[in-house]
């Protein structure tokens, strides 16, 4: 799977809009990039995931460059309960579940 | 919609002893996932199957960690005998074989410490 850089930490403030960067220069065509995010003393949880074009659902939107070597997550008037380390994972998507490769994250503080 | 159970919740043992986590995956979900995450890095992945076959366990430490899933939907997984450096949340996950977003959703964690 390719690998993934993100800074290891960000601050945001409250009800501002908090962009995480992720570099994957080395993605294959096949490879999705999806982010999940933990929060404190709890498991992983999914937040979006993408191809080639930017996506958005309730959570958050992601960006992807046309070269799709970066992308972008932007989590709209971040809330303080935000605060949690943010993984962005490249891995090819078949029709059979796939493994998620975690790097070590960006903890993203949302500051009062 | 009931999520993945995890139990113990916390778990504290001496070195060389035995210990045994158990994880309930949601409904329906036939791809249950073990993961391992040291404090200050990212989950790592020890085992995942599929059903109660294995599909992947190339990372799992087979001299002292087993895991199984028998009729395909409880798993446990065991350490015998514990290390030091065994001292982690141990995450369990699960998801569908196949769907849109290929999701997986996981537990609250066993967090094991080895004294």
């Amino acid at each position: 799977d390719a690998k993934t850089t993100q800074p290891p930490s960000m601050d945001c403030a409250e009800g501002r809009a908090a962009n995480l960067p992720c570099n994957h220069s080395t993605i294959s065509g096949n490879e999705y990039v999806y982010w999940y995010r933990q929060i404190h003393s709890q498991g992983p949880q999914y937040i979006i995931h993408g191809l080639k074009n930017n996506e958005t659902n309730e959570m958050a939107s992601l960006i992807i460059t046309e070269d799709r070597k970066s992308s972008t997550l932007i989590l709209p008037h971040a809330p303080l309960r935000d605060t949690a380390v943010y993984y962005c994972i490249v891995t090819p998507r078949s029709g059979s579940a796939r493994q998620l490769t975690f790097g070590s994250g960006t903890q993203l503080t949302v500051l009062p | 919609e009931a999520g993945v159970a995890q139990s113990p919740r916390y778990k504290i043992i001496e070195k060389r002893q035995s210990v045994a986590f158990w994880c309930n995956p949601i409904s329906g979900h036939a791809t249950l996932y073990w993961y391992q995450q040291i404090l200050g890095q990212g989950p790592k992945l020890l085992i995942q199957f599929q059903n109660n076959g294995v599909v992947d366990d190339s990372q799992l430490p087979k001299d002292r960690f087993s895991a199984e899933r028998l009729k395909g939907v409880d798993s446990t997984l065991k350490i015998q005998p514990a290390k030091l450096e065994d001292s982690a949340v141990y995450l369990c996950a699960s998801s569908l074989i196949s769907g849109r977003r290929n999701e997986q959703f996981f537990g609250p964690g066993t967090r094991l410490t080895v004294l």
